[in-house]
């Protein structure tokens, strides 16, 4: 495997259930980032962790919970979604040097449907 | 915060033709990113430009830091150009990216 991988690639969830949804990346970064795009608009960050501790956690709501066990590794688990939670959720890594975020890669994303 | 602005909006072109995709942003900035997303949504990486200009095969971007915008040529166009292009700038920011509206591009054949 190379690069940034998700899994699984669609999921299809109701308001009760609770999943996850994982992201693993091969380039040796040190920084991971959950982001959401909904339909026809822009990506959001969600989360950023940096060498496994979190450094940003944009007002997400508490029903997505991430975990980054270590660099390689990013998981966003799920509990009681609603609807409006449907979209693409995409994992992102970068090499932070020193403070200075580097270029980011996309793996490619996980699509998200809440009944 | 800082706002990007991406024009225009949509774009729709014929094959074998040129265009120029515009990134404005409000701020400095220290990234900038060009992506296409495909129509299953992966993110494809096209330039990491905060400044200056790269180009690679028929695509080449252009930023201006000190007057805040990026621009985005794409020659030649082919129908696997299609898609959305998003421009993301990143500003002291812990790894924020922030991403404008999009340009979506239609090549026709």
């Amino acid at each position: 495997e190379t690069g940034v991988t998700q899994t699984p690639r669609h999921l299809v969830m109701g308001m009760t259930n609770k999943k996850s949804l994982k992201c693993e990346q091969h380039l040796g970064h040190n920084a991971m980032y959950w982001y959401k795009q909904s339909a026809k608009k822009p990506l959001e960050l969600m989360f950023v962790y940096n060498f496994k501790e979190q450094t940003e956690n944009n007002s997400v709501p508490s029903r997505f919970s991430p975990e980054c066990p270590n660099s390689s590794h990013l998981f966003l688990h799920l509990h009681t979604l609603q609807p409006e939670d449907s979209a693409l959720y995409l994992c992102a890594s970068s090499q932070d040097e020193e403070g200075r975020y580097n270029e980011q890669f996309f793996g490619p994303g996980t699509r998200l449907t809440v009944l | 915060g800082i706002q990007v602005e991406q024009s225009p909006p949509d774009l729709i072109l014929q094959e074998g033709a040129n265009s120029t995709l515009r990134c404005n942003f409000s701020d400095s900035v220290n990234n900038l990113q060009w992506f296409h997303q495909n129509p299953w949504g992966q993110l494809i990486n096209l330039f990491y430009i905060p400044s200056g200009t790269k180009q690679n095969g028929r695509l080449s971007a252009t930023t201006v830091a000190t007057e805040r915008y990026s621009l985005l040529y794409i020659s030649s166009s082919q129908t696997t150009d299609s898609g959305v292009y998003f421009c993301a700038v990143e500003r002291n920011q812990g790894g924020k990216l922030i991403f404008g509206q999009g340009t979506e591009l239609s090549v026709k054949p």
